[in-house]
C-alpha cells in the first residue's frame, strides 16, 4: 500500500496571506489529523476528520480550518499567516472507525509539508 | 486529563538493550498507551501501543505496570537506526484533543 501522502512539500507564504496544504491518506483509511510541530512547542495536535466530519479540535485559533472529501483525501487551510505559523505540518491516517477511535488504532503519518513564513 | 514525563534525552550504546520510560500518573483505566518514534527529517512513526499487559511487536516491547501510571518501552538491541524522539502517549478512550500531545518526547542518543 502507498503511504501517506503530502502536497506541497515545502512552501514560502509572506505574513497575512493564506495557504492550503493537502493529505492523501492511505487507501481505506477513513481517518485523517493534522498535526503542527515546531522546536519549541514540539507537536501538536490539530483536529481529526472522520467520513468528511471533524471529529476532534485542538486548542489553536480559527485561522487554522480544515476539510475531508468523501474519498477521504484532507485539505487544511490556514488564513491570514503569520511568523509564527511557519513550522512542519504533519498528516496522519488510521484506520480508525466510528467505534475504535484513535485510541485504539495506530497512526500512520506523511513527511510533511515544511511551510515557511516569511 | 493524563500528563506524561519522559526524560529530555538518553544515550546507550549499539547492540545493548535500552529501557525508555515514561510516567502517566493521571491516566484512566481505559486509555491506552501508546509510543511512536521519529528520526530525523521524518513524520512520526508508529512503535506499539497497549492497556495492561505486557506488549511485543517485531520493533519493541512494552512493558506497564501494574498500577498503570508508568510504562517502559524497550529495545531489546539497539542499532544506530533507533537514534530517534521517542513519545509516550496515553490515548483518552474518550477522545478529545488532550489526549493527542504528543509533548517533547525522549531524545534517545546511539553510540557506535
Amino acid at each position: 500500500k502507498a503511504g501517506v501522502t503530502q502536497t506541497p512539500r515545502y512552501l514560502i507564504k509572506t505574513r497575512g496571506q493564506q495557504v492550503t496544504l493537502s493529505c492523501s491518506p492511505i487507501s481505506g483509511h477513513r481517518s485523517v489529523s493534522w498535526y503542527q510541530q515546531t522546536p519549541g512547542q514540539g507537536l501538536q495536535f490539530l483536529f481529526e476528520y472522520f467520513s468528511e466530519t471533524q471529529r476532534n479540535k485542538g486548542n489553536f485559533p480559527g485561522r487554522f480550518s480544515g476539510r475531508q472529501f468523501s474519498n477521504s483525501r484532507s485539505e487544511m487551510n490556514v488564513s491570514t499567516l503569520e511568523l509564527g505559523d511557519s513550522a512542519l505540518y504533519l498528516c496522519a491516517s488510521s484506520p480508525a472507525t466510528v467505534f475504535a477511535t484513535l485510541t485504539y488504532n495506530e497512526q500512520f503519518f506523511g513527511p510533511g509539508t515544511r511551510l515557511t513564513v516569511l | 486529563d493524563a500528563k506524561t514525563t519522559q526524560p529530555n534525552s538518553m544515550e546507550s550504546n549499539e547492540e545493548e538493550p535500552v529501557h525508555l520510560p515514561c510516567n502517566h500518573s493521571t491516566i484512566s483505566g481505559t486509555d491506552y498507551i501508546h509510543w511512536y518514534r521519529q528520526l530525523p527529517s521524518q513524520g512520526p512513526e508508529y512503535v506499539i501501543h497497549g492497556l495492561t499487559s505486557n506488549v511485543n511487536n517485531r520493533m519493541a516491547s512494552l512493558a506497564i505496570a501494574e498500577d498503570r501510571k508508568s510504562s517502559t518501552l524497550i529495545l531489546h538491541r539497539a542499532t544506530l537506526r533507533d537514534a530517534a524522539v521517542y513519545y509516550c502517549i496515553p490515548m483518552y478512550s474518550g477522545g478529545g484533543a488532550d489526549g493527542l500531545t504528543f509533548g517533547k518526547g525522549t531524545h534517545l542518543i546511539i553510540q557506535p
